[in-house]
């Protein structure tokens, strides 16, 4: 129940293309669904979040989809970039709760000029 | 710059070692966390704390402790009984309700047993 479950694990994307990563939850208590990028040898940072009364959030050239019937949610990077190559993690947690992020296993993408 | 440093960047342990990793943070966040890394794992959760003198385990804390006596330094021992603790160690910080400000990541210790 406390899973999040992220695919595919790694994605090899054309520059320019657009790169789409998925995850998946079963708690229904979660209301706070981050997305975080780590470059190599980094931590990783906060890259876009959404909140479930909102179906769609878009930062630039990073949109998150929310489907909460369907407990999914999807990160697209629209004209995929070789900078954006890195791996990321999708996230979730309770608004209310512990401020406990359960993260999912990752993507790595790889963006080829 | 605020920020969360963690030390040393890189760490060798000898079988039956402990070794404690260092997390310190300046950025007045109430709440710290420790996260392990492993390839094709994500990011698991060994202990965090809220507040002062209080923590909580997290879903891997069997081989692990920590202490919270500062706001601003939350360390982690890893002990002998971690039988597998090869791994990318990242402490995190928020500031609370997490959901509205984030976490922010220290860089990581990278600690490999020899």
């Amino acid at each position: 129940q406390q899973q999040v479950k992220q695919s595919p694990q790694s994605l090899i994307v054309q520059k320019g293309g657009i790169s789409i990563i998925n995850c998946a939850y079963e708690n229904t208590a979660f209301d706070y669904f981050p997305w975080y990028q780590q470059f190599p040898g980094k931590g990783p940072a906060l890259l876009i979040a959404i909140r479930p009364d909102v179906s769609e959030k878009k930062e630039g050239r990073f949109t998150i989809s929310f489907n909460k019937s369907a407990k999914q949610f999807s990160l697209h990077i629209m004209d995929s970039q070789p900078g954006d190559s890195a791996t990321y993690f999708c996230a979730a947690s309770e608004l209310y709760g512990t401020d406990k992020l359960i993260f999912g296993t990752g993507t790595r993408l790889q963006v080829f000029p | 710059d605020g920020g969360i440093t963690q030390s040393p960047k890189y760490l060798f342990r000898k079988e039956g070692q402990n070794v404690t990793l260092s997390c310190e943070q300046n950025l007045n966040h109430d709440a710290m966390y420790w996260y392990r890394q492993d390839p094709g794992q994500g990011l698991r959760l060994i202990y965090y704390s809220q507040i002062v003198n209080d923590f909580q385990k997290g879903d891997i804390a069997e081989g692990y402790s920590v202490s919270r006596e500062k706001k601003e330094s939350f360390p982690l021992t890893v002990t002998s009984a971690q039988k597998n603790p090869t791994a990318f160690y990242l402490c995190a910080s928020s500031d609370r309700p997490a959901s509205n400000y984030g976490y922010t990541f220290g860089s990581g210790t990278r600690l490999t047993v020899v």
